[in-house]
């Protein structure tokens, strides 16, 4: 299995912040490498598919990278709606995986 | 709009079955889509089970394979998620999600999830 590791595991942070999160495959996923947010109580939400494509209705200012097997999201100015996790995966081998998780906290 | 709704006990008893369903509404299982599920604990995260196409055929996470079966009802519009000799590691919140049209990994429409507890 291709494991998935993220860091930081959480992060504090204010609105208005710009904030940046990385994600690692363990071995080469191509560009199968997708993004989610998850709230207390809720299903992930799918943010970023593809490295860098937004879903639709996704706001501007997340954006995500990626440099050979390290992949990056970043959120340019921090939201309210915005602190939550954030879930890495990826979508090339089967069993898809997951990362660990990013919690964004105030 | 796709929407997604797991049901099934809350509470299983070791070494029992664990037995969900997941209704589709706003769409068909007999569209061009795969149909997974995923669990999500606190030990182990989030962790896909496994999938299953309207035709009936299944992928499964090999760490799950022995113990999973996943199967489609198409004319009640659903798919099912059963789970042998569960232990207390099978307690999670369990999802149930669709594969999107050109990634069957890529999950771009989720039910809101059902925690189940193994215990007695």
């Amino acid at each position: 299995d291709i494991q998935m590791t993220q860091s930081p595991s959480s992060l504090s942070a204010s609105v208005g912040d710009r904030v940046t999160f990385t994600c690692r495959a363990s071995q080469s996923v191509s560009t199968y490498l997708n993004w989610y947010q998850q709230k207390p109580g809720k299903a992930p939400k799918l943010l970023i598919s593809g490295t860098s494509t937004l879903q639709p209705g996704v706001p501007s200012r997340f954006s995500a990278s990626e440099s050979g097997t390290d992949f990056t999201l970043t959120i340019s100015s921090l939201q309210p709606d915005d602190f939550a996790t954030y879930y890495c995966q990826q979508s090339y081998s089967k069993p898809p995986t997951f990362g660990g998780g990013t919690k964004v906290e105030i | 709009q796709v929407q997604l709704q797991e049901s099934g006990p809350g509470l299983v008893e070791p070494s029992g079955t664990l037995s969900l369903t997941c209704a589709v509404s706003g769409g068909s299982v007999t569209s061009s889509n795969w149909w997974s599920w995923v669990r999500q604990s606190p030990g182990k995260g989030l962790e896909w089970i496994g999938e299953i196409y309207q035709t009936g055929d299944t992928n499964y996470n090999p760490s799950l394979k022995s113990r999973v079966i996943i199967s489609v009802d198409t004319s009640r519009n659903q798919f099912s998620l059963q789970v042998n000799s569960v232990t207390a590691a099978d307690t999670a919140v369990y999802f149930c999600a669709r594969g999107s049209d050109y990634d069957s990994f890529l999950f771009d429409y989720w039910g809101q999830g059902t925690l189940v507890t193994v215990s007695s």
